[in-house]
């Protein structure tokens, strides 16, 4: 089963709102990942974030951390049409050597 | 610097028969991982290989094999194509300095069992 689940499956927005998924997971992890997907082509890193942070930026992306709750959020401000693609949170437990991907949220933002 | 490659783009197989995905990095990356993506769904792991001369079995192994030619290159062989075996899929890899895992990721291969 998948360790990683993201929440919505698929999210409309107009160009310049923010949008916000969620990603919850079961067990422990070192690092939590999101990547983006655009239509037909490979993943993309885009920011990774360890146990030990809660709060990480990169440009217009803003990522939190709750082990606690054992969830993550990634925040898009300022939403553009070249942001429309699909965004997997991906887990990284202790030890494993592998991560583990969830389903992924679509984003679709309208001109 | 090309990053990860894969070949071929795009394959048409009947059922039964066999073929070998390419995958190959030029980043001197430890660790190589091929998934496959169904429509609508995340990644999941077939193979991986932690390092050369290593490979381990993911969430998915049934029906394929993998070989770690070399640091650069890793290979999926799918033996007696099946129609469930129709997927697009990504070969990706990693430094894996056992703390960090940001993956790069080829450009996919689609797969067509008929």
């Amino acid at each position: 089963s998948q360790q990683g689940e993201e929440d919505p499956q698929a999210l409309s927005i107009q160009e310049g709102e923010n949008a916000t998924m969620n990603c919850s997971y079961k067990t422990s992890i070192n690092n939590l990942q999101w990547y983006r997907q655009n239509s037909g082509r490979g993943l993309v890193h885009l920011i990774l974030i360890r146990s030990n942070e809660r709060e990480k930026h990169s440009g217009r992306l803003r990522v939190t951390l709750d082990t606690s709750k054992k969830s993550s959020s990634l925040l898009i401000t300022a939403s553009r049409a070249a942001d429309t693609a699909s965004y997997f949170c991906a887990t990284d437990p202790p030890n494993a050597g592998k991560s583990t991907f969830g389903d992924g949220t679509t984003l679709t933002v309208k001109p | 610097n090309a990053g990860v490659t894969q070949t071929p783009k795009f394959q048409v197989l009947k059922t039964g028969q066999s073929m070998t995905l390419q995958c190959a990095q030029d980043m001197n990356h430890n660790s190589m991982y091929w998934y496959r993506q169904d429509p609508g769904m995340g990644l999941r792991l077939i193979y991986y290989s932690a390092s050369e001369g290593t490979t381990d079995k993911g969430e998915v192994p049934n029906g394929y094999n993998v070989s770690r030619l070399n640091k650069r290159e890793f290979s999926l062989r799918l033996e007696s194509a099946a129609p469930s075996q129709t997927s697009v899929y990504f070969c990706a890899s990693s430094e894996a300095a056992g703390y960090s895992y940001e993956q790069y990721f080829g450009p996919g291969t689609r797969l067509t069992v008929t």
